[in-house]
């Protein structure tokens, strides 16, 4: 099946730093990836949707500039996390959609991000 | 509005007992109906993906039901194990868009 993978799977921060969490579609093209956020216990929140070569579609009440998105080629999505702060402390999973009749999406593994 | 529930909110039985997980949606139009697991700190795996002409579906020892009459899905898992224990998304997509709508997902714990 498709893979996704994501790097790193944690990372702990100081409040004020910036982090990088990248997304990779493995053994196939990925025109589109998703970025979701989790709070514990929760379900999955989409914060964005990065289409290969533009600017990515936020979600109505996320910071576009706090989340910065880049899906510079057709397997690779970075999102990052400027000026950290302890409020951004949450697990994020991102997916890539493959082109099948249900263009269904798969999840990468998720990265905890505790800010401290 | 577009929305997805899923009962019950959490389960414990024990090991090598079945168990039926239930999702019912208001998601219009339909595209496809998904059950993801997901562990614990991990990300949603796919287990079955269903259109509205599909109504059933089975991988292993899951085995998903879909009466898009009614709107509603079912995961059946037989024989549980302790591996089994995890979350278990029911996941919504509508032909409207790319996004889709996500349960809040039944929590089963299985205990030996």
């Amino acid at each position: 099946g498709a893979v996704v993978s994501q790097h790193p799977s944690r990372v702990i921060c100081k409040s004020g730093t910036s982090v990088k969490i990248e997304c990779r579609s493995l053994d196939f093209q990925a025109t589109t990836m998703f970025w979701y956020r989790q709070f514990p216990k929760k379900s999955l929140m989409l914060m964005a949707t990065s289409n290969e070569g533009s600017k990515a579609t936020y979600e109505q009440g996320v910071e576009k500039d706090k989340f910065l998105i880049n899906h510079a080629s057709l397997t690779l999505s970075t999102l990052t996390v400027t000026s950290a702060h302890p409020e951004d402390s949450s697990f994020y999973i991102c997916s890539a959609r493959a082109f099948s009749s249900y263009n269904e999406q798969f999840f990468g593994p998720g990265t905890r991000l505790t800010v401290l | 509005k577009n929305q997805v529930e899923q009962s019950p909110q959490s389960l414990i039985i024990l090991e090598g007992k079945n168990c039926t997980l239930q999702c019912n949606y208001t998601v219009s139009p339909f595209s496809n109906l998904r059950w993801y697991k997901q562990d614990t700190g991990r990300g949603p795996v796919s287990l079955t993906i269903m259109t509205f002409s599909e109504n059933t579906k089975s991988n292993g020892r899951y085995t998903a039901t879909l009466d898009a009459d009614t709107k509603q899905s079912s995961l059946h898992i037989t024989a549980s194990q302790l591996s089994d224990s995890a979350s278990y998304i029911c996941v919504v997509s509508s032909t409207a868009g790319t996004a889709l709508i996500f349960g809040k997902g039944t929590t089963l714990s299985v205990s030996s």
